[in-house]
């Protein structure tokens, strides 16, 4: 259980090009979904809470308009990355809460989706 | 916010050696987890560990929440245990890293 999937796994696209990023909780229903960022050899850094019906709630430093997220149903959040660059280059990472009875608060992750921009 | 500091940053194991990682938090935290990031960058759920003990095989963990650490301890290392061990934890739900303890066993 607890099965979190992220589409594409990869993606390479052009300078100026806007990229989508769907994470998908496939066998349990997360109102709340969660976004990083990870450098090579780096830690993971928060970049936005997503939130089921509402706003994202974005880390400071973050760029709104520039990393979008939608949270449409208690299954999926959409990350774009738009008018990309190649300093948008990294590995993203999506999680999902699931505070459901007996399991507390724990983050579920998917397994990333390398952006390279040329 | 909560500042989370691993150690050691560097292990190398022999396999079937025994490991203990520690992880130190700047404050309270009410959501702790310890993830293994294996080579294709997956992070898989350890423990979630607020307070206490737990096992699960050869792995197990135990927070002072007190104290505000955490420990993370391998036995019997095997070398698919080789990737990145992070802690993590927050007083709400969101979850800020540390940086990592990068383990190596070799056969």
């Amino acid at each position: 259980g607890a099965v979190v999937s992220q589409h594409p796994s990869w993606v390479i696209c052009k300078s100026g090009t806007s990229v989508k990023i769907e994470c998908r909780s496939l066998d349990f229903q997360a109102t709340t979904m969660f976004w990083y960022r990870q450098f090579p050899k780096q830690s993971l850094m928060l970049m936005a809470t997503s939130n089921e019906g509402s706003k994202a709630t974005y880390e400071q430093g973050v760029e709104k308009d520039k990393f979008l997220i939608n949270h449409a149903s208690l299954t999926l959040s959409t990350l774009t990355v738009t008018s990309a660059h190649p300093e948008d280059s990294s590995f993203y990472i999506c999680s999902a809460r699931d505070f459901s009875s007996g399991k507390g608060d724990t983050q579920y992750f998917g397994p990333g989706t390398r952006l390279t921009v040329l | 916010g909560i500042q989370v500091e691993q150690s050691p940053p560097d292990l190398i194991l022999q396999e079937g050696a025994n490991s203990t990682l520690r992880c130190n938090f700047s404050d309270s935290v009410n959501n702790l987890q310890w993830f293994h990031q294996n080579p294709w960058g997956q992070l898989i759920n350890l423990f979630y560990i607020p307070s206490g003990t737990k096992q699960n095989g050869r792995l197990s963990a135990t927070t002072v929440a007190t104290e505000r650490y955490s420990l993370l301890y391998i036995s019997s290392s095997q070398t698919t245990d080789s990737g990145v061990y992070f802690c993590s934890g927050g007083s709400n739900y969101k979850l800020t890293f540390g940086k990592g303890t990068l383990l190596t066993v070799n056969p």
